[in-house]
């Protein structure tokens, strides 16, 4: 069983203030790794993948960063808004195809106005 | 750009009863994938299509679940005889081509309650 795994689960945060949160996963068998936000009654949306070590990735105020020899990845949100409330999931792809994800239980992330 | 659609959103049923979901993908997007999500947990996959080709199918995926994408295009999920167990949310996704790095692209999910 693969575990994937997130850190921390919740987390509440002052609007204008900066956060990150992790995402571990066995180095092995690596192909690439997606973030995912999503808000409730809403669908997942996509936010990253990243296939390479050392990947970093930006849109707009949020950020990862990818370490595939040490098995993790970091999503940074600069300057919280309450529309950065959301769970934040990663998901591992394991195969080149792609086809088939795993994910992590998410961390849900409150902006407190 | 529509997105992946899903509906029904939302299904109330009695146990034993039969369900059907419905999902359309992205137009032109080759990959479509069911994934399912109970409380307190990420989205677990379920099956997935290379067109009209269903090429795998996970452990979750009981004889009493059966998907089919007849044309390559929309698929069904039907769920026979339903129990309180097959509870939660199914998510529909597709994506372009079969290459690590592509994004994945997930609807907004059907809500099963089994009462």
């Amino acid at each position: 069983i693969l575990n994937v795994e997130q850190s921390p689960q919740s987390l509440h945060v002052q609007e204008g203030d900066s956060t990150n949160f992790t995402c571990s996963f066995p180095s092995s068998n690596f192909y690439a790794l997606h973030w995912y936000r999503w808000e409730t009654a809403k669908s997942p949306e996509a936010l990253f993948v990243m296939t390479l070590n050392g990947d970093e990735k930006k849109k707009g105020r949020i950020s990862a960063t990818l370490n595939t020899k040490e098995g993790y990845s970091y999503l940074y949100i600069k300057g919280s808004q309450p529309e950065d409330s959301a769970t934040y999931l990663c998901a591992l792809g394991l195969t080149f195809g792609n086809e088939k994800l795993t994910f992590g239980t998410g961390t849900r992330l409150t902006i407190i106005p | 750009d529509t997105g992946v659609s899903q509906n029904p959103r939302h299904k109330i049923t009695k146990r034993g009863q039969n369900v059907t979901f419905r999902c359309d993908p992205i137009s032109e997007h080759n990959r479509l994938y069911w994934y399912r999500q109970t409380l307190g947990q990420g989205p677990e996959f379920l099956t997935y299509f290379q067109n009209e080709a269903q090429l795998e199918k996970s452990r979750l995926l009981s004889d009493r679940f059966s998907a089919e994408r007849p044309k390559g295009s929309f698929s069904t999920l039907e769920i026979q005889r339903t129990e309180q167990g097959d509870s939660a949310m199914y998510l529909c996704a597709s994506s372009l081509n079969a290459v690590s790095g592509n994004t994945i692209y997930f609807g907004e999910g059907s809500w099963l309650t089994v009462v």
